[in-house]
């Protein structure tokens, strides 16, 4: 069955420090994909996505993603966290007229 | 970027009354809404699509007696929890998918009911 996959549940990283969350996905052709983020208590925004074109995409609040269809991959990453970045982070594609599809979520603490 | 706005953002309701919830998609039109439901510290779980002007199509195990949803026109979906009760209680979440299939997101109606 397609799936995306998001193997940490739980990551820990020191404000200023770099970030790399990892998602893969289970599909034969390539997916539009997504990665929203969720603050406590909020709905879901969005970061960036990737349809086709450049697998370098850039998002907002300076997070970017790189699709490798190799590894069946869409790593998030941004280069310098900052405080403000602690939240729950997921993944999701969506493929023709399917349904949105959802991982499992990253949570994100940001220490000092 | 498109907004979505969900009305209330908190409700707290008594066991057996109804509550209706909106999902209003502000700068763009949306064939489609969605219906989202999430526990504490877990993924979204779909609870059904609705198309404008049509029935809502609903996720297995979901009751579709229960959770009413009403898409009258491009910008408006509404859920409504019938006869409510604690079980019930939860993240509502909706989301609206603009021409170019990107899906936005309200910002949640946390429902509690005694």
């Amino acid at each position: 069955a397609q799936s995306v996959t998001q193997p940490d549940i739980h990551i820990t990283v020191s404000e200023g420090a770099s970030l790399e969350l990892r998602c893969n996905y289970s599909y034969g052709a390539t997916p539009y994909l997504f990665w929203y983020v969720q603050s406590p208590g909020q709905g879901l925004q969005l970061l960036l996505k990737y349809f086709s074109g450049d697998t370098l995409v850039q998002g907002i609040k300076g997070f970017e993603a790189e699709f490798k269809r190799s590894q069946s991959s869409f790593n998030l990453r941004k280069p310098s966290v900052h405080w403000s970045d602690a939240a729950e982070y997921f993944c999701a594609y969506i493929f023709g007229n399917e349904k949105l599809t959802f991982g499992t979520g990253t949570r994100l603490t940001i220490i000092p | 970027g498109a907004v979505v706005s969900q009305h209330p953002s908190r409700v707290i309701c008594k066991s057996g009354t109804s509550v209706k919830i909106e999902c209003r998609s502000l700068d763009f039109q949306a064939t489609t809404m969605f219906w989202y439901r999430q526990f504490p510290k877990q993924s979204l779980m779909l609870m059904a699509t609705s198309n404008e002007g049509s029935k809502a199509t609903y996720e297995q195990g979901v009751e579709k007696d229960k959770f009413l949803i009403n898409h009258a026109s491009l910008t408006l979906s509404t859920l409504t929890v019938t006869s409510a009760h604690p079980e019930d209680s939860s993240f509502y979440i909706c989301s609206a998918r603009e021409g170019g299939g990107t899906q936005y997101f309200g910002p949640g109606t946390r429902l509690t009911v005694l």
